[in-house]
């Protein structure tokens, strides 16, 4: 099973329009790093969390981590056609032979 | 700064045949792990490297493989190319750690026919 679970899959919303990607595991999260990626491309480092409680903002995208620290949000502040891309979350779940997990992705759509 | 690189960008390979792919991290970084990417699987751990020592290894079969040099810059392996293998292949560095803030590198585009 996923071990990071994203969601929704997908969202399109109108150009000014708030809106929140989440992202939920079932084990602790020693770190969890929002990314986002255009089509075939690589990943962009957005914000990395560490601190149950912990909120970072960047321009009008805001992530934060719960106080149990198995959950994250990301919250963008009036949607702008350049937020367009796939968001995902990585986690350091220390569960296996894997440094970071990767949730699917959520496809974000912004029209003008 | 440059930025993480690799090569090729894009790759065509028949079934049975094998790939090398090359990845230059970013100017002191000593950690470069890579990663699969499909539609279907999405973003899957294969390996990180860290001073020419594999760290870390994700669940994936011998067919893959990799290397660190000196220098930093890394290579991956896969034989026996099978359909399966199309995928984006990207790789990241980081300065220490694979857990921490990894830059991310444009990925390898690998379809097998």
């Amino acid at each position: 099973s996923q071990e990071l679970e994203q969601s929704p899959q997908s969202l399109i919303v109108q150009e000014g329009k708030n809106l929140t990607i989440n992202c939920t595991s079932s084990k602790t999260l020693y770190g969890l790093y929002w990314y986002k990626q255009k089509y075939g491309e690589g990943l962009i480092f957005l914000m990395m969390l560490q601190k149950g409680g912990e909120e970072k903002s960047h321009e009008k995208i805001t992530a934060k981590l719960d106080e149990k620290k198995q959950q994250s949000s990301l919250h963008i502040t009036a949607s702008q056609p350049s937020h367009a891309g796939i968001y995902l979350c990585g986690a350091d779940t220390r569960g296996g032979s894997e440094k970071l997990v990767f949730g699917k992705g959520t496809k974000l759509t912004v029209n003008p | 700064k440059a930025g993480v690189t690799q090569t090729p960008r894009y790759l065509i390979k028949t079934r049975g045949q094998q790939v090398t792919l090359s990845c230059s991290p970013i100017s002191g970084h000593r950690s470069v792990s890579w990663y699969q990417q499909t539609p279907g699987q999405g973003l899957q751990f294969l390996f990180e490297y860290f001073s020419e020592t594999q760290r870390n290894k994700g669940n994936f079969p011998g067919r893959f493989s990799g290397r660190q040099f000196s220098n930093s810059r890394s290579e991956m392996n896969v034989s026996t190319l099978e359909l399966g293998d199309s995928a984006l292949y990207l790789c990241a560095s980081s300065l220490v750690s694979a857990g921490g803030e990894q830059y991310f590198g444009p990925g390898t585009r690998l379809t097998v026919t």
